[in-house]
């Protein structure tokens, strides 16, 4: 079953300080990988795209990596700033578009 | 560019009645999504256009939910009737490309601010 495993749920940390969300998948056969960032109440926006043979991508302070062989992709958020507080959101798209969404996890930070 | 342009925002309703949503996607886009969003299941993918053809639609529940894009520019989303279980935060989005397997730029999905739909 295909299945998108997110962790930390939820996590605090402090403005400034850096911090990564881990995405587990496995979706098989694999497209590519998506990171949303979603802040309460409003629509997820996208941060990367990345399919199969891209390792790292960044989009500001966002970097996320991707390891096809273990299935395993991160996003770093570096000097975390208060609108960083959000849910982000790991979204792999498999064979015949088939679309498996993590459940998120839950970024808050602190002044 | 004004971005997915979603109605109405808020819903509020009775089981039994017939409940639409509406959507307006960002002009030259050739693919349109809706999703639904709640607590306990997360982002669900319900059905996807390419050209305002239907693609894909095994993500729709039930045959209680219809979905139709009639021009590039409009689309629906129909329950009927509601159910207390349907109540959820619907989001619609658009992206230039045909769909979201290759991976490129053009997949980028945009989506619209949701319409909250609460059956009681």
């Amino acid at each position: 079953k295909n299945q998108v495993e997110q962790s930390p749920q939820s996590l605090i940390i402090l403005e400034g300080k850096n911090c990564t969300l881990q995405c587990n998948y496995t979706v098989s056969p694999f497209s590519n990988l998506r990171w949303y960032k979603q802040d309460t109440g409003r629509g997820p926006v996208s941060l990367t795209i990345m399919t199969f043979s891209e390792n790292t991508k960044s989009n500001g302070r966002y970097t996320a990596t991707l390891d096809a062989d273990t299935k395993q992709s991160s996003l770093h958020i570096t000097a975390s700033q208060l609108s960083d507080s959000a849910s982000y959101i790991c979204v792999v798209i498999g064979g015949y578009q088939k679309v498996t969404f993590g459940i998120g996890t839950k970024l808050q930070v602190i002044p | 560019d004004a971005g997915v342009i979603q109605s109405p925002r808020h819903e509020v309703t009775e089981m039994g009645q017939e409940v639409t949503l509406r959507c307006k996607p960002i002009s030259g886009h050739n693919s349109l999504f809706w999703y639904r969003q709640t607590m306990m299941r997360g982002l669900e993918l319900l059905i996807y256009f390419n050209n305002n053809v239907p693609i894909d639609d095994s993500g729709m529940p039930e045959d209680r939910f219809s979905a139709k894009m009639p021009n590039a520019s409009f689309s629906t989303l129909k329950i009927q009737p509601s159910e207390p279980r349907d109540s959820a935060v619907y989001f619609c989005a658009s992206s230039l490309g045909s769909g979201m397997a290759s991976g490129e730029r053009t997949d980028t999905q945009y989506f619209g601010p949701g319409t909250r739909l609460t059956v009681l």
